[in-house]
């Protein structure tokens, strides 16, 4: 069964500062990849997603992803955080032609002043 | 063009009661798939509709069941509402011409169980 890993529970960083917020996933084959943020109260807004090609991926807001295939991870950056990114992170992984969208427990981040 | 929209926002419900959840998708999506979030246990992928089919289900007892109708607008019930099935559920669209595989979610239906 697909499974999505996302060990930190809980991140803090300064405004400014880098960010990477680790993802795992387990499945046979390369499945498509993406991460959603969420604000307290909303729905989750992609950020960014893998299919095929360059494993280097850009989305929204500056955040930008690696997909490396040895280590099945997908790991989301941001180089300098800003006050508003403060949400929480959501991996998620998905089968080609299947909607059966599988998350991660998802990654709080506090963005301290 | 208009998102997902999900009705009502919030409600408050007693247990052993049942309720039912609306959801329009992105005009053009002809799937829609309805999760459940609790602190606890995260996002859990309750099931999917497409041309009113469901396609897949997640592990949830039959008291959570859909439906989807010809103009994909789908709808979720739980009968018999127990304490835990307080929740934020969550609906999602795909599947327009332009399908890249990725779920638009709506804002979701915060339960509350009393």
């Amino acid at each position: 069964a697909q499974s999505v890993t996302q060990p930190d529970i809980h991140i803090t960083v300064s405004e400014g500062a880098s960010l990477e917020l680790r993802c795992n996933y387990s499945y046979g084959a390369t499945p498509y990849l993406f991460w959603y943020v969420q604000s307290p109260g909303q729905g989750l807004q992609l950020l960014l997603k893998y299919f095929s090609g360059d494993t280097l991926v850009q989305g929204i807001k500056g955040f930008e992803a690696e997909f490396k295939r040895s280590q099945s991870s997908f790991n989301l950056r941001k180089p300098s955080v800003h006050w508003s990114d403060a949400a929480e992170y959501f991996c998620a992984v998905v089968r080609y032609n299947n909607n059966d969208m599988r998350f991660g427990a998802g990654t709080r981040l506090t963005v301290k002043p | 063009k208009a998102g997902v929209t999900q009705t009502p926002r919030y409600l408050i419900k007693t247990r052993g009661q049942q309720v039912t959840l609306s959801c329009s998708p992105i005009s053009g999506h002809r799937s829609v798939s309805w999760y459940q979030q609790t602190p606890g246990q995260g996002l859990q992928f309750l099931f999917e509709y497409f041309s009113e089919t469901q396609r897949n289900k997640g592990n949830f007892p039959g008291r959570f069941s859909g439906r989807q109708f010809s103009n994909s607008r789908s709808e979720m019930n739980v009968s018999t509402l127990e304490l835990g099935d307080s929740a934020l559920y969550l609906c999602a669209s795909t599947g327009g011409l332009s399908n890249t595989g990725e779920l638009f979610f709506g804002e979701g239906s915060r339960l509350t169980v009393l």
